[in-house]
């Protein structure tokens, strides 16, 4: 199976900072990466898919990148509304997501 | 717009079957572009792939669960539905069902709210 880990498992950061999370695939999914979004008591939101296209709504401030197996998203400045958990997934080998990534207000 | 909403009980016992239902509105079941799918959370855990199917009846499922799963659709009530085997505690998950695009990257879109299923005598 192919392992998708996030890192770090939580990121304290205040609003405004830069956040740079992190997911790092066992094996090459090429670019088909994606990542959500989830806040408590809420279904999780796609925010990226292929790497890094922005999914429709999605804020300027979010970004992805990467390719093969390691792979970051971006949120540039954050909100307050951006405090949440952050899954990637993968579906080049079955269908895995990561473990998460929770960002916390410091 | 297009919503999913997960239906079902919320209780079930030991080694019955869990069945969920997955309406969906505002779009159509029958469209070639999508797979229907289910995605479990256990309480404060990650996400896990269920599986999913197409129109076509085409179904994708997860190898952990094979065994015990059934992914069904109806296109005439657009709806499509989970069974799943042989429950055990570790089945008590919050449950999503979710619209998967098929693109180059299978990715998911609009999810359902979730719904709660306890397996619990």
């Amino acid at each position: 199976e192919l392992v998708l880990t996030q890192s770090p498992a939580t990121l304290s950061l205040s609003p405004g900072e830069r956040a740079t999370l992190s997911c790092r695939a066992s094996q090459s999914v090429r670019n088909y990466l994606a990542w959500y979004q989830q806040k408590p008591g809420q279904a999780p939101r796609l925010l990226i898919y292929d790497a890094s296209k922005r999914a429709t709504g999605i804020p300027a401030r979010f970004s992805g990148s990467g390719s093969g197996t390691d792979f970051t998203l971006t949120i540039s400045s954050l909100e307050p509304e951006d405090f949440a958990v952050y899954y990637c997934q993968q579906r080049d080998n079955w269908l895995t997501f990561g473990g998460g990534t929770r960002v916390e207000i410091k | 717009q297009v919503h999913l909403q997960e239906s079902g009980p919320g209780l079930v016992k030991p080694s019955q079957t869990l069945s969920l239902t997955c309406t969906v509105s505002g779009g159509s079941v029958s469209s070639g572009d999508f797979y229907w799918s289910w995605i479990r959370q256990h309480p404060g855990k990650g996400l896990e792939w269920i599986g999913y199917i197409h129109y076509n009846g085409n179904t994708y499922y997860n190898p952990s669960l094979r065994s015990r799963l059934t992914i069904s659709i109806d296109t005439s009530n657009n709806h499509f539905s989970l069974k799943l085997t042989s429950v055990t505690a570790a089945d008590t998950a919050l449950y999503f069902c979710a619209r998967g695009i098929i693109a180059d990257m299978l990715h998911f879109d609009l999810w359902g709210r979730g719904t709660l299923v306890t397996v619990s005598s």
